[in-house]
This record gives C-alpha cells, sequence and structure tokens, in this order.
C-alpha cells in the first residue's frame, strides 16, 4: 500500500474551514483516497473517499489534482466535535486488503 | 453503512489469564476480518487478517500463539489474548469491509479496551 504524509497537527476555531492535505507519491493505478476520522477510544469512521477530482459528501469534500499524488480533505464549518484524528488512505479496495495506517493529523478546534 | 460490534467494550484481568474478544458484522457478511492494535496517542497497527474457514495472517513481529483468531462463520471473528501480561493492555479494533458497498469502504468496530493488571 502507498506510504502517506501527513501533518502531525492543525489548530483551527469553530466556523472556520479547515483543509488536510496528504501526500501519496507513490500511489498505484488501482488506489483509491480514503479518509477516516477517529475519536479518543473510539474505531475510526469513514469520511470519504475518491479516485479523482472532487468528491463532495454531507460532511467533507475531497480534492485530489489530475496527477493524484496528493489530496485534501476540506472540513467546512468545523465545530468542536470536529476535534478528532484524521488519517488518510491509499489502497486498491480488494476485499481481503487490510488498510495500514499512517500517523494521522490531530485536529484541534477551539471555540 | 455496515455495523461492526465488539464485546465487550472494556476487559480488566489479571497477568496469566486469557481474555476473548469478539467481533461481529451485524447486517453484512464479512469472509474477511481484520484485528488492529492502537497504544495511546498513537496510530492503529495491523494485528492480522481474519479469514473465514482458515487460518489467519498475522502481521510480522504480532505472535500467533499469543493472539488467537477465530473467524468461524461469515459474521463473528474472535481474538483471544492468551497469558495476558500488562504489555498486552491496548485498545483493540477490528474491522470487516461490507462486499455490496464501496470499493474501499471499510467498517470498525468501537474497540474493545483491555487492560492486564
Amino acid at each position: 500500500l502507498a506510504k502517506t504524509t501527513q501533518p502531525i497537527s492543525m489548530d483551527s476555531y469553530e466556523g472556520q474551514e479547515v483543509n488536510i492535505t496528504c501526500s501519496h507519491n507513490n500511489i498505484a493505478t488501482n488506489d483509491y483516497i480514503t479518509w477516516y476520522q477517529q475519536f479518543p477510544s473510539q474505531g475510526p469512521r469513514f469520511i470519504i473517499q475518491g479516485y479523482k477530482t472532487k468528491v463532495t459528501n454531507e460532511v467533507a469534500s475531497l480534492f485530489i489534482p489530475a496527477d493524484r499524488k496528493s489530496s485534501t480533505l476540506s472540513l467546512p464549518r468545523v465545530s468542536l466535535s470536529d476535534t478528532a484524528v484524521y488519517y488518510c488512505l491509499v489502497g486498491d479496495g480488494q476485499a481481503g486488503t487490510a488498510l495500514i495506517f499512517g500517523k494521522g493529523t490531530t485536529l484541534s478546534v477551539s471555540s | 453503512g455496515a455495523v461492526v460490534s465488539q464485546h465487550p467494550s472494556w476487559v480488566i484481568c489479571k497477568s496469566g489469564t486469557s481474555v476473548k474478544i469478539e467481533c461481529r458484522s451485524l447486517d453484512f457478511q464479512a469472509t474477511t476480518m481484520f484485528w488492529y492494535r492502537q497504544f495511546p496517542k498513537q496510530s492503529l497497527m495491523l494485528m492480522a487478517t481474519s479469514n473465514e474457514g482458515s487460518k489467519a495472517t498475522y502481521e510480522q513481529g504480532v505472535e500467533k500463539d499469543k493472539f488467537l483468531i477465530n473467524h468461524a462463520s461469515l459474521t463473528l471473528s474472535t481474538l483471544t489474548v492468551t497469558s495476558a501480561h500488562p504489555e498486552d493492555s491496548s485498545f483493540y479494533i477490528c474491522s470487516a469491509r461490507d462486499p455490496g458497498q464501496g470499493a474501499y469502504e471499510q467498517y470498525f468496530g468501537p474497540g474493545t479496551r483491555l487492560t492486564v493488571t
């Protein structure tokens, strides 16, 4: 699985837009990009997944440039409850393939 | 989305005893489940891949005789920590992928906090 690099931590205030960028220079043609959110003492929760260009759901947007060597998770108007660790993962999505987690980005939202 | 449950949510045991953790896919069948371990302030570390009806595949450095995995049905995988020691205290998380969902969407259980005294 492709290795990913994310900032270790980010700080924000309520109501701001937060963009977390992930680098994955060795991404393969069959790889998808997926982001997960984890709160303390809970299992990770799926946020969004994409292959190219832009994907948007009710929670976030995912921007993927044409070369796919990076991606940006965008969280609009964050609140205190968005304080969590965010993981960027890439992989081919095969049913028998496990997700390998990097260090993730700890987002702290203040009032 | 699909739901994965774990039981118990937390457990305290004495050193030398064994503890079993259950992972269930509640509304889908999972031929493959995954077990992770997470220490405080660290990321999830893959321990093993659990395959229904066959032996689990363990990651390098994970003792298969210590962490026994059984995947006897398409909805249940169990992890037994044998002869537990304080260093086995950790947060154990299982996951599974619903074949009927997105190519890469993997569902995680809520985790089990193990404390060995």
